[in-house]
């Protein structure tokens, strides 16, 4: 079955704390993965895709085939990174999303 | 980027009613847009895959007759809910990937029904 899981509903760390966001997925095939986040009132936005290999605003996440992971991290967190995060997966050149639970990221002053 | 918007943001509606929502595509032109339903505090769950020019596309569990959706041109596809319930009353919204960009999908605010 083709799922998304994001075990942490809240993570919550101080402003220069690093950061990972823990996301582990089942696909039986070579999906696309994703972090998309969703700011306070705004719409959900890409942050990053497995494909690119980019850093965004700090953040990277690698594919971990082996551990079936897709993890985001960050070295050091600032107040603004505050938002909702979701790990998406794609399979088949569909289009579709599968989307995890998603993630609170809460950085405090 | 390229730009998504749905109409109405918010719709307050009585039960047995229908209600549309529009998702359009601003700038480009999308043959294949995407709708989801979202819980509160929950992730989002996709719905169908809406498909100019032919039927659209339902995820297992979604009801086509309750849920219609029409992709009458390459900017516009419309999702009607159909005998309104307050069990429909959700937050939805849609997706479109820019042509030639099956990875990417810029995503519309979302519009929020409320059924009574």
């Amino acid at each position: 079955a083709q799922r998304v899981t994001q075990p942490e509903k809240l993570l919550s760390v101080f402003k220069g704390a690093p950061v990972e966001l823990k996301c582990n997925y089942s696909y039986s095939g070579s999906p696309e993965l994703f972090w998309y986040v969703q700011y306070s009132r705004q719409r959900l936005q890409l942050l990053l895709r497995h494909i690119s290999r980019e850093s965004i605003k700090g953040f990277t996440a690698d594919l971990n085939k082996g551990e079936t992971s897709f993890h985001l991290k960050k070295p050091f967190a600032q107040e603004e990174d505050s938002a909702m995060y979701y790990c998406a997966l794609s399979g088949s050149n569909t289009g579709k999303l599968i989307f995890g639970q998603g993630t609170t990221l809460q950085v405090k002053p | 980027g390229a730009v998504v918007s749905q109409h109405p943001s918010r719709v307050i509606c009585k039960s047995g009613t229908s209600v549309k929502i529009e998702c359009r595509s601003l700038d480009f032109q999308a043959t294949t847009m995407f709708w989801y339903r979202q819980f509160p505090k929950q992730s989002l769950m996709l719905m169908a895959t809406s498909n100019e020019g032919s039927k659209a596309t339902y995820e297992q569990g979604v009801e086509k007759d309750k849920f219609l959706i029409n992709h009458a041109s390459l900017t516009l596809s419309t999702l009607t809910v159909t005998s309104a319930h307050p069990e429909d009353s959700s937050f939805y919204i849609c997706s479109a990937p820019v042509a030639g960009g099956q990875e990417t999908q810029y995503f519309g605010p979302g519009t929020r029904l409320l059924v009574l």
